[in-house]
């Protein structure tokens, strides 16, 4: 059956520092990836997309790499900041979108 | 421009009861969808719409029924609720070419089944 995870439940990351967040799938041939965040109590918040042919986006602090092959993206935060703590979901789209259980990162001083 | 909105925020509800979530969107989106988000379990897809009078089910749609008459609205009816159906309910929108456009999310509607 398909299934998608990423890395860990939580993320604990001094500010300053470059968070890494991993999302891997099996049994799927996703045409596009997306990211997004998590605020508690809010709908996720679309921050990238990705598509097959291509291998990383990049967007301000963020950056995503999409590796078919290994069946993996990686989602980098760069000079993280403490507002950027908070949940972030990586989803694989065809016809619908599939979602992750999500990481939570603790961004901290 | 108000985005995707959801009513109501929160909702209990006695087991066998039916209700309605609504859904709006003004963004002139074509594709439709609801979740269910439960912990440790992530976002789950419940039904969705590629247009109006389109609709098609997702992963988890026993117990759930929907329509969508016009572009701009796409309910959700709990048909006999029951306390599994204890949740977190989100619904979102995007344009049909999904593989270029993110998805746009409700606030959410957190139910409670008693």
């Amino acid at each position: 059956s398909q299934k998608i995870e990423q890395n860990s439940e939580a993320l604990n990351i001094q500010e300053g520092k470059t968070a890494t967040l991993t999302c891997n799938y099996t049994n799927y041939s996703p045409a596009y990836l997306q990211w997004y965040r998590q605020d508690p109590g809010r709908g996720p918040v679309f921050l990238l997309l990705i598509r097959e042919n291509e291998k990383e986006k990049r967007k301000e602090r963020l950056k995503v790499t999409f590796d078919t092959t290994l069946k993996q993206s990686l989602f980098h935060i760069t000079a993280s900041q403490p507002a950027d703590s908070a949940t972030y979901l990586c989803a694989l789209g065809t016809d619908k979108l599939i979602f992750g259980t999500g990481t939570r990162l603790q961004v901290f001083p | 421009n108000a985005g995707v909105t959801q009513t109501p925020k929160f909702q209990v509800l006695k087991t066998g009861q039916s209700m309605t979530l609504q859904c709006a969107q003004d963004m002139n989106h074509e594709y439709m969808s609801w979740y269910r988000q439960d912990p440790g379990m992530g976002l789950r897809l419940i039904h969705y719409s590629v247009g109006a009078g389109i609709t098609d089910q997702g992963e988890v749609p026993n117990g759930y029924n929907v329509s969508r008459s016009t572009t701009e609205d796409f309910p959700l009816r709990l048909l006999s609720a029951a306390p599994s159906q204890t949740s977190v309910y989100f619904c979102a929108s995007s344009y049909s070419d999904r593989a270029n456009y993110g998805y746009t999310f409700g606030s959410g509607t957190r139910l409670t089944v008693v």
